[in-house]
């Protein structure tokens, strides 16, 4: 079975631009998370996505949005970025869900000049 | 406020030797535990994942504990391997309102040295 894959790896982008990060979860997994990591901050939960709609939402700036489609793979927008955006973007797959067991694909590292 | 607290920050361990990480929780209602392992640059794996019930589960070299009275779980590493050098997160899940949230540990950074 293949596991969480995310795309680009790699990215930079300048300050005001906006990016778009894409995750394909396990194949059967209905439930899609994001999250940020930064040295200073560790793991901070973005959102999650299940069935397409947004069932959770952390303590990010509107900026931050995401979205599912029906096949269940997802994205995550930030527009306007700012420096302290540089981070390691991971997202997670689950059959049911943030409370249930998750599936981490290798994040994309997003550097903001 | 709910919070997870790991220590130590980090740990440096020859190898073969046996370590025990420690987090400890606040956070309330809590629905599970888990304990994952990321090595520099790649997602979190995880190791255990454990409820209110469970105080002991193990995975290959990996033993969680729970104590859901005092708040407390321990990851035990026995017979430590060059591979183990990783950073070790523990993460709890809390019902609220009609959502889960997940509230993160900022991990203990384990180094194997030969």
């Amino acid at each position: 079975k293949a596991g969480v894959t995310q795309t680009p790896r790699y990215l930079i982008k300048t300050r005001g631009q906006q990016v778009t990060l894409s995750c394909s979860p396990i194949s059967g997994h209905r439930s899609v998370s994001w999250y940020q990591q930064t040295p200073g901050q560790g793991l901070q939960f973005l959102f999650e996505y299940f069935s397409e709609t947004q069932r959770n939402k952390g303590n990010f700036p509107g900026r931050f949005s995401g979205r599912q489609f029906s096949n269940s793979r997802s994205e995550m927008n930030v527009s306007t970025l700012e420096l302290g955006d540089s981070a390691l973007y991971l997202c997670a797959s689950s059959f049911q869900g943030v409370s249930y067991e998750q599936y981490f694909g290798p994040g994309t590292r997003l550097t903001v000049t | 406020k709910n919070q997870v607290e790991q220590s130590p920050q980090s740990l440096i361990i020859l190898e073969g030797k046996n370590c025990t990480l420690q987090c400890n929780y606040t956070v309330s209602p809590f629905s599970n535990l888990r304990w994952y392992k990321q090595d520099t640059g790649r997602g979190p794996v995880s190791l255990t994942i454990m409820t209110f019930s469970e105080n002991t589960k193990s995975n290959g070299r990996y033993t969680a504990t729970l104590d859901a009275d005092t708040k407390q779980s321990s990851l035990h590493i026995t017979a430590s391997q060059l591979s183990d050098s990783a950073s070790y997160i523990c993460v709890v899940s809390a019902r609220m309102d009609s959502s889960y949230k997940l509230i993160f540990g900022s991990g203990t950074r384990l180094l194997v040295r030969p």
